[in-house]
């Protein structure tokens, strides 16, 4: 069974101060890792997604990289827009045109002036 | 805004009672997914269909079901509720299946009491 955890639950940063979240996984046959990103009461907004080990994408302050066991979404100089909930999930390799996506239980990110 | 429309957005009902909740995924899109977000378990996969046919399943209840019309909108009635199917009800949409970037709509809150 597909699985993935996320740390750290929540992370408090200041305006400026960089870090990083974490997304461990264990999946047979990856076909995606997506990274979302989620406000109170709404949707998740698609971020990335990565296939390969070795693979990075970027967009804005975000950056998100790949190994074989987990991703991190480096958060470089956030700004208090940046807070949501980030989640990540994993699409594991199913039949045919068959897709889910498991999700971890998300990084609430706090950014403050 | 992704392109995935969900009615009705807010929904109170009695325990005992039926409901349905109807989604329109983005247009060209085949595949519809539905999960479940509660506060103490995430989001979870219900199920999938592609192009009008059932393709993934997850943890649904017996009590759920669901269907994807030649449109391609797709319903989920869940009925006999209980005060635990109080939840975020978010459908999905990809184009095909796997490896497809899948795109959220802004969910249907439903509250049983």
């Amino acid at each position: 069974e597909d699985q993935v955890t996320q740390s750290p639950e929540a992370l408090r940063l200041q305006e400026g101060e960089s870090s990083s979240l974490n997304c461990s996984y264990t999946v047979s046959g990856l076909r995606g890792l997506f990274w979302y990103r989620q406000d109170p009461g709404k949707g998740p907004e698609f971020l990335f997604t990565l296939y390969s080990a070795g693979e990075e994408k970027e967009k804005e302050r975000l950056k998100a990289t790949l190994t074989k066991k987990e991703s991190f979404l480096h958060i470089t100089a956030p700004k208090p827009e940046d807070s949501a909930t980030y989640l990540c999930a994993v699409q594991g390799a199913l039949a045919g045109t068959a897709s889910k996506l498991t999700f971890g239980t998300g990084t609430r990110l706090q950014v403050t002036l | 805004d992704s392109g995935v429309t969900q009615t009705p957005k807010h929904l109170i009902t009695a325990t005992g009672q039926r409901v349905t909740l109807r989604c329109s995924p983005r247009s060209g899109d085949l595949s519809v997914y539905w999960y479940q977000q509660s506060l103490d378990q995430g989001l979870q996969f219900l199920i999938q269909y592609y192009n009008g046919e059932e393709r993934a399943k997850g943890n649904i209840l017996e009590r759920f079901s669901a269907q994807q019309f030649p449109d391609l909108h797709s319903e989920l009635n869940l009925s006999s509720l209980e005060l635990g199917d109080s939840a975020l009800y978010f459908c999905a949409s990809s184009v095909q299946g796997s490896g497809n970037t899948i795109y959220f709509g802004e969910g249907s809150w439903l509250t049983v009491v």
